[in-house]
């Protein structure tokens, strides 16, 4: 069966600093991948989806990029954190050509 | 554009109660939704799809295309149906399909 993994779970980082969230699926190979931000009345917000290695495309814009440099690893970061990154960060991942989506269990960042 | 709208932030309910969730979309293709349901401290979760026309946790929704609606209804609410659920529509095609989602609505079931 598939999993899908996210780290760290919860992370505090100043102002300025550097980002690098991952998320890493297993039991699966070639899967579609995204990166969510969750808001409080806000719903989830796509920020950026995968359907293969290299290949990323972009929903919104904003200070952060993704990366996907193996089949199943997809890295969210940012060169330098802004107040306005706060927020709790999903990850999801589906079967190429299938609408369902299957989530890990999120990133909860505090920039300070 | 596509759009997915749930009027509703906030729902509270009795035990026992019937209960619905509105969910609106706007899309100029053919539709697919689903809901996904985000109970405490656990990872969002698909709760059900249109296509599957099923029945999940005693939950139910019909696709309304004249009314451009996707409704959950559960007959009876439990308590443990406390949580955020999530509309979401599904946009694109050949591979390259993402979701589009609402705003959610919390649901609080009162014992």
């Amino acid at each position: 069966s598939q999993t899908i993994h996210q780290w760290p779970a919860t992370l505090v980082q100043p102002v300025g600093s550097p980002l690098s969230l991952e998320c890493t699926v297993e039991g699966t190979s070639n899967p579609n991948l995204y990166w969510y931000r969750q808001a409080a009345g806000r719903g989830l917000q796509l920020l950026f989806y995968s359907v293969g290695i290299g290949q990323i495309s972009s929903e919104v814009p904003q200070n952060l990029s993704a990366s996907r440099p193996q089949d199943r690893q997809f890295i969210l970061s940012s060169k330098k954190l802004l107040l306005s990154d706060s927020g709790f960060y999903l990850c999801a991942w589906s079967f190429g050509g299938f609408s369902e989506q299957y989530f890990g269990p999120g990133t909860r960042l505090t920039v300070t | 554009a596509q759009r997915v709208t749930q009027p509703e932030k906030l729902l509270s309910v009795f035990k026992g109660a019937p209960v619905e969730l509105k969910c609106n979309y706007s899309y100029s293709g053919s539709p697919e939704l689903f809901w996904y349901v985000q109970y405490s401290r656990q990872r969002l979760q698909l709760l059900l799809r249109h296509i599957s026309r099923e029945s999940i946790k005693g939950f139910t929704a019909d696709l309304n295309k004249g009314e451009t609606s996707f409704h959950l209804k559960k007959p009876f609410a439990q308590e443990e149906d406390s949580a955020m659920y999530y509309c979401a529509l599904s946009v694109g095609q050949g591979g390259s399909e993402k979701l589009v989602f609402g705003k959610g609505t919390k649901l609080t079931v009162n014992p």
